[in-house]
């Protein structure tokens, strides 16, 4: 079965400064990849998502992950942080073999300091 | 747009009262989940289903049930609520080109206190 390990449990940062949310997964065959968003009191939507091809991958508000898979990782960066980017944060993968569930990691809760 | 409808934001139970969470998706997804969110433990699957009347357990299915008598229609069930499951409680579908796709569409969640 697939797991996902988010190392950061709370981050806190300063505007401007720059993010990387670590992510790793285990699972030996071909997955899918995502990062999803919860702003506070919303329900969680989508930041960005690996499938294939281009491992750096861009998404909304100026989020970006990288897929390195010799690393089993996806780690989520963004270069200067704002203030409303204040949300918990979590990685999902889902294997294209077997359940199509999605498996998430205990999240990352991000506070930006204005 | 994907609408998945949880029908109540809000609970209060008290232990050993039956619960039903009710969710429904419009867009004719075979594939629905339920998920618990808790702080520090991210969500975690607790049952799925790929098409009417199948049911899957996931990760944590213990205490809990599920009916899928309809295609949009994913309801939860908690035969005996304990304190323990006091939780956010995340419906979501999924579309059939998954492979493709695989964006999990969520609802706004339900929140269940069991006193």
């Amino acid at each position: 079965a697939q797991s996902v390990s988010q190392h950061n449990h709370h981050v806190i940062l300063s505007e401007a400064a720059s993010l990387e949310l670590g992510c790793n997964y285990s699972y030996g065959g071909t997955v899918n990849l995502f990062w999803y968003v919860q702003y506070p009191g919303q329900h969680l939507q989508l930041l960005l998502k690996y499938f294939s091809g281009d491992p750096l991958v861009k998404g909304i508000k100026g989020f970006e992950a990288e897929f390195i898979k010799s690393k089993f990782s996806f780690n989520l960066r963004k270069p200067s942080v704002q203030w409303s980017d204040t949300a918990e944060y979590f990685c999902a993968v889902n294997a294209l073999t077997g359940r199509r569930a999605l498996t998430f990691g205990s999240g990352t809760r991000l506070q930006v300091q204005p | 747009d994907v609408k998945v409808t949880q029908s109540s934001r809000y609970l209060v139970k008290r232990t050993g009262e039956k619960v039903f969470l009710e969710c429904v998706q419009d867009m004719d997804h075979e594939n629905m989940f339920w998920y618990r969110q808790d702080p520090g433990l991210g969500l975690r699957l607790i049952y799925f289903s790929y098409d009417v009347k199948m049911k899957e357990k996931g990760d944590i299915p213990e205490g809990y049930s599920v009916s899928r008598e309809k295609k949009e229609r994913f309801s939860l069930i908690l035969e005996s609520a304990s304190t323990n499951q006091t939780s956010m409680y995340l419906c979501a579908s999924l579309p059939p080109d998954y492979k493709n796709t695989g964006e999990l569409f969520f609802g706004e969640g339900s929140r269940l206190t069991v006193l």
